[in-house]
């Protein structure tokens, strides 16, 4: 089993929807999540970040996170075609000088006019 | 506007050749990192540095060397090149700190015939 897991997708949505992008991973032990954004041929943008479990919320991106299910979301509200890249989701423990990040492999998103 | 640059964005090269893919961050990171990204495989580490002149080896190594001489600056150094090295290399850097975030570069995609 793979430490950090993510439909690769394509996921296909018209504009206005609501969009869930989701990662489940296996190791209790990670305490810091991350979303990237990652436009293609581009190198990937973080986009937020959220510590231990709950909810964080930046204008139309929502994070959320789950740890009793090992489990975390990124909702995108009324979606946009500008929002259309490969979303990757990213995971640390929280050690001292390095902390290795465990990244997903991406769900690609498209976003229909 | 701090940032994390890589010297190519577009390489071709021939196998047997040695390559090299600099990196520059000016956010006075200790951390950095090689990433290689590949469709289906994601994002799997090459080598790491937190500080000057110290490296560490990530997941796959092997047919990669790093130097380091300069805080602001990390090389990947593929000391003869092959076609499976055919790639997306993406520099990264962060503080040394839990929770850390990595910040990317705009990727080098190198093509090796």
């Amino acid at each position: 089993q793979k430490e950090v897991e993510q439909d690769p997708g394509p996921l296909s949505v018209p504009e206005g929807a609501i969009v869930s992008l989701n990662c489940t991973y296996s190791n209790s032990a990670f305490q810091y999540f991350m979303w990237y954004r990652q436009y293609s041929r581009k190198g990937p943008e973080l986009l937020m970040y959220t510590y231990s479990s709950g909810n964080k919320e930046d204008g139309r991106f929502t994070a959320q996170v789950d740890k009793s299910s090992k489990y975390i979301s990124l909702f995108i509200r009324d979606s946009q075609p500008s929002d259309s890249a490969t979303y990757l989701c990213a995971m640390s423990q929280g050690g001292t000088s390095y902390d290795k990040v465990i990244f997903g492999p991406g769900t690609s998103l498209s976003v229909i006019p | 506007d701090v940032k994390v640059t890589q010297s190519s964005r577009y390489l071709v090269k021939r196998t047997g050749e040695k390559v090299f893919l600099e990196c520059v961050q000016d956010m006075d990171h200790e951390n950095m990192f090689w990433y290689r990204q590949d469709p289906g495989l994601g994002l799997r580490l090459i080598y790491f540095s937190y500080d000057v002149k110290m490296k560490e080896k990530g997941d796959i190594p092997e047919g990669y060397s790093v130097s380091r001489e300069k805080k602001e600056r990390f090389s990947l150094i593929l000391e003869s090149a092959s076609t499976n090295q055919t790639s997306m290399y993406l520099c990264a850097s962060s503080f040394p700190q839990a929770g850390a975030l990595p910040l990317f570069g705009p990727g080098t995609r190198l093509t090796v015939t």
